[in-house]
């Protein structure tokens, strides 16, 4: 399996454009996951789907920050408008579910850049 | 507000050293404790876990300790490697023996860096 999949890798825009992050879980997992790591805050849970749902989203820090999982292999993290504070680097991760502590599965993460 | 507090945020040493990264928590209902590896340009991954029934977990050259009492673990690195070298971040999960899924609480990490 190739892993989780996210794009694009890099991401540098400018303030109030808007930014769209994607995430490709790995096959058959039923669990996604996106976060954000930045110096200051460490790594953060934004939110997490089970089964294309949204199941917690207290983690999303404002409205303009949206996502959305319309199948079981895509995943879209919204940005609108986006800001400096924003830069980090956002990591989606994916699980199938065989009791609460079961292994999360990282992607190598999209660095976003917010001039 | 900060759950997961840890300890160096940064860590030099020798090869074929110890290393040693401390965490504590003060959440009583955390009830599992993975530790994370993440190398640069890599998503963190799972590299070892304990649960609060026992004291202490090895596998290979890395150990965790936990304290339940004063509420704190540590991973221990032995024989550390240059390939060691990269941020290693604890965890705590709530509701580890629930019917949900339990999230991840993340400590700040810590830069491990092994001298050859």
């Amino acid at each position: 399996d190739a892993g989780v999949i996210q794009s694009p890798r890099h991401e540098v825009t400018e303030m109030g454009q808007e930014v769209t992050l994607r995430c490709k879980p790995i096959s058959g997992h039923d669990y996604l996951f996106w976060y954000r790591q930045t110096m200051m805050r460490g790594l953060e849970l934004l939110i997490y789907f089970n089964n294309n749902v949204p199941i917690d989203d207290s983690g999303m820090p404002e409205d303009r920050f949206s996502a959305k999982m319309p199948n079981a292999s895509f995943s879209t993290l919204k940005i609108q408008p986006s800001e400096p504070r924003d830069s980090a680097v956002y990591f989606c991760a994916s699980s199938f579910w065989t009791g609460p502590t079961d292994t999360q599965y990282f992607g190598p993460g999209t660095r976003l850049t917010v001039l | 507000q900060q759950q997961v507090k840890q300890s160096p945020q940064s860590l030099i040493v020798q090869k074929g050293g110890i290393s040693i990264i401390n965490c504590a928590y003060e959440n009583t209902a955390f009830d599992y404790f993975p530790w994370y590896q993440q190398f640069p340009g890599k998503g963190p991954a799972l590299l070892i876990a304990i649960r609060p029934d026992v004291s202490e977990k090895k596998e290979g050259r890395f150990t965790i300790s936990f304290n339940k009492s004063a509420k704190q673990f540590s991973l221990h690195i032995m024989d550390s490697q240059p390939g060691d070298s990269a941020t290693y971040f604890c965890a705590a999960v709530q509701n580890a023996g629930g019917t949900s899924y339990g999230k991840l609480t993340f400590g700040q990490g810590t830069i491990l860096t092994v001298h050859p």
